[in-house]
Order: structure tokens, then sequence, then C-alpha cells
């Protein structure tokens, strides 16, 4: 089945600075990657997807961009701010529809 | 517009007592439905998941078990608790290989 791994696990940035956040999946057949920020206590929730057919997609300072020959997929948040602390997690979906989620990355910015 | 309903909130059992949790989706209809778990600082389990009434796949061997009665009914049940089942529980729902959508959790401490 598919495998979806997620680095780094924590990641500490000053306010204004970016943050990347990498994810690397195992099965060539999955086609749409979603990632998902969860605040402290609450429900994940869906902030950026991309598919396969597509290399990049950004909105406002929200990119996700793919590699589908190196399998990796990567989140960047540029001029970060407090409220992008959270916990992010990326995710894959196979042929089955069925997402796989990576480990999370808790994103700190410091003010 | 649809909207996904999970109560309650937050629970609080002792060992050995049962367990239901019901999710609700509201404006879709045979939708995908989840049910998964996350542990304190955790990733996202999966442990459940349905593609119609009556038909139930489990991903992780437990004394959970799920239920779909109706189209868009979830529910998450337990007939003995364990410890070990604490956790953050979220319902989730999809249409096809559409987007993931996060029911609001339901905190869950077994003591």
């Amino acid at each position: 089945g598919e495998n979806v791994e997620q680095h780094p696990s924590t990641l500490s940035v000053q306010e204004g600075d970016s943050a990347v956040i990498k994810c690397t999946y195992s099965d060539s057949a999955s086609n749409y990657f979603p990632w998902y920020k969860q605040e402290l206590g609450k429900r994940p929730q869906l902030i950026i997807d991309i598919r396969s057919n597509v290399g990049e997609k950004k909105d406002q300072r929200i990119a996700v961009t793919l590699n589908k020959t190196a399998k990796h997929f990567s989140l960047h948040i540029t001029e970060t701010q407090p409220e992008d602390s959270a916990v992010y997690f990326c995710a894959a979906q196979n042929a089955g529809n069925m997402l796989t989620f990576g480990g999370g990355t808790r994103l700190m910015v410091k003010p | 517009s649809q909207t996904i309903h999970q109560w309650p909130a937050t629970l609080v059992q002792p060992v050995g007592s049962p367990l239901s949790l019901e999710c609700t989706v509201e404006g879709t209809s045979n939708p995908n439905l989840y049910w998964y778990r996350q542990a304190a600082g955790r990733g996202l389990q999966l442990l459940f998941y349905s593609v119609g009434i009556g038909q139930i796949s489990s991903e992780v061997p437990q004394n959970l078990s799920a239920s779909r009665p109706q189209d868009r009914q979830f529910i998450l049940s337990s007939k003995k608790l364990l410890l070990s089942d604490s956790g953050f529980y979220l319902c989730a729902w999809s249409v096809g290989s559409e987007k993931l959508f996060f029911g609001s959790g339901t905190q869950l401490s077994v003591l």
C-alpha cells in the first residue's frame, strides 16, 4: 500500500520567514495530494491540494509543488505569521481513492 | 452546502464502559464515510471507512466497531473501552475522489 513520509516533524521559524514542509510517497499511481492544517483541539482543515497533472499551485501565501518523477511534494508558506502555527499534514490519494496521511509537522512561528 | 455533524465534543468514560459516537452528513448523497483516531500529538489513524449502507471496512483490528444504518449516518461503537482507546476521534466524508472533510471531533478520555 501507499506510504507517506513527512519531514520535518517540528519546524520553528521567525515571523516573516518562509517555511517548507516536504513529503514523499511510494505509490506511483497516487494522483491527488492535499494538505491539512490542524490547530490545537480542532479538526484538520484542507488548505490546499494539487493533482498529479499539475506541477505547482499557489494560493496567496501558500503554495504546493509536486515532482511526480521523484514522488515528492512540498508545502511552502511565505511571510509566516503567528496564526500559521499549527500541525500540518500531507496526504496522498491512490487509485482506490484512499488517502494516506503523513505523520504531521508541528510548525511554530515565533513573533 | 454540505455539513458534517459529530457529537459529543468531549466524553469521559470509565474503563470497561460502552461507547457510541455518531456522525451525520447533510447536503450530499452516498458519501464515503470515515472514522479516524488521533492520539495526543500524533498523526491520523484510519479506523473504518464505508462506501455505502451496511458496507464497513476495518483498517485496524481492535475492540471498536462501526456501523452505517443510514446513507448519511456513521456510528463508532465499543462494548468495553480500554485505556488505550483514549484519543481524538474524527469523522470524515468525501464523495468519490473529491476532497475529504472532517467533523469537529470527539475528545475521548478513558479513565
